[in-house]
């Protein structure tokens, strides 16, 4: 079993709609856990911590549950902007952090 | 400016030659990292350093190698031993909180 798991996707779905990515990790004692944002051909860039209780930033919405071990990414309302492969980030150990493949995501107007 | 520099953006060399890629960053981080990334494809750990003068290997170390005499940098030497190296090269510094910030990546294609 992979570390971290992501659906690869693609997801493509109509501007404004509510689209959700689950991203599964093995490593019961993983604290720190993130989503990233990758462009194409770019380099991936911090989206977005995700807090034990929750966080939410504008239209992102991040969830940690810990019981089933895996994270969320929900966006609202989505805007074309937003096509980009989405990685789920999950500490594996001391200074060691595990990227899943990613989740590609297209919107279409 | 804060950041991370990576040099050259694309880097083109014949096969059995060694290759060194430059990262330079100014955010005061301990913790650097070098990943590949190929085409469709997520991020792969090469090494990773957590203070000067000390690394570790990742997931596909063989056929690279690094070094960190400075804070400020970490540069990553492909070898002629890479089998396969020719991949989207990505450095990254990391804060005490684990967030990780990258460089711009360095292109390299070996003909």
């Amino acid at each position: 079993r992979k570390e971290v798991e992501q659906d690869p996707g693609p997801f493509n779905v109509p501007e404004g709609a509510t689209v959700a990515f689950n991203c599964t990790y093995s490593n019961s004692a993983s604290q720190s856990f993130f989503w990233y944002r990758q462009d194409c051909r770019k380099e991936p860039k911090l989206l977005m911590s995700v807090y034990s209780s929750g966080n939410e930033d504008g239209r992102f919405t991040a969830q940690l549950n810990r019981a089933s071990q895996y994270i969320s990414l929900l966006i609202r309302d989505s805007k074309l902007s937003d096509s980009a492969t989405y990685l789920c980030v999950v500490d594996s150990s001391a200074s060691k952090i595990i990227f899943g493949s990613g989740t590609r995501l297209s919107i279409r107007p | 400016d804060g950041g991370i520099t990576q040099s050259p953006k694309y880097l083109f060399r014949k096969e059995g030659q060694n290759v060194t890629l430059s990262c330079e960053q100014n955010l005061n981080h301990d913790a650097m990292y070098w990943y590949r990334q190929d085409p469709g494809q997520g991020l792969r750990l090469i090494y990773y350093s957590q203070i000067v003068n000390d690394f570790q290997k990742g997931d596909i170390a063989e056929g690279y190698s690094v070094s960190r005499e400075k804070k400020e940098s970490f540069p990553l030497t492909v070898t002629s031993a890479q089998k396969n190296p020719t991949a989207f090269y990505l450095c990254a510094t990391s804060n005490s909180a684990y967030e990780q910030y990258f460089g711009p990546g360095t292109r390299l294609t070996v003909t």
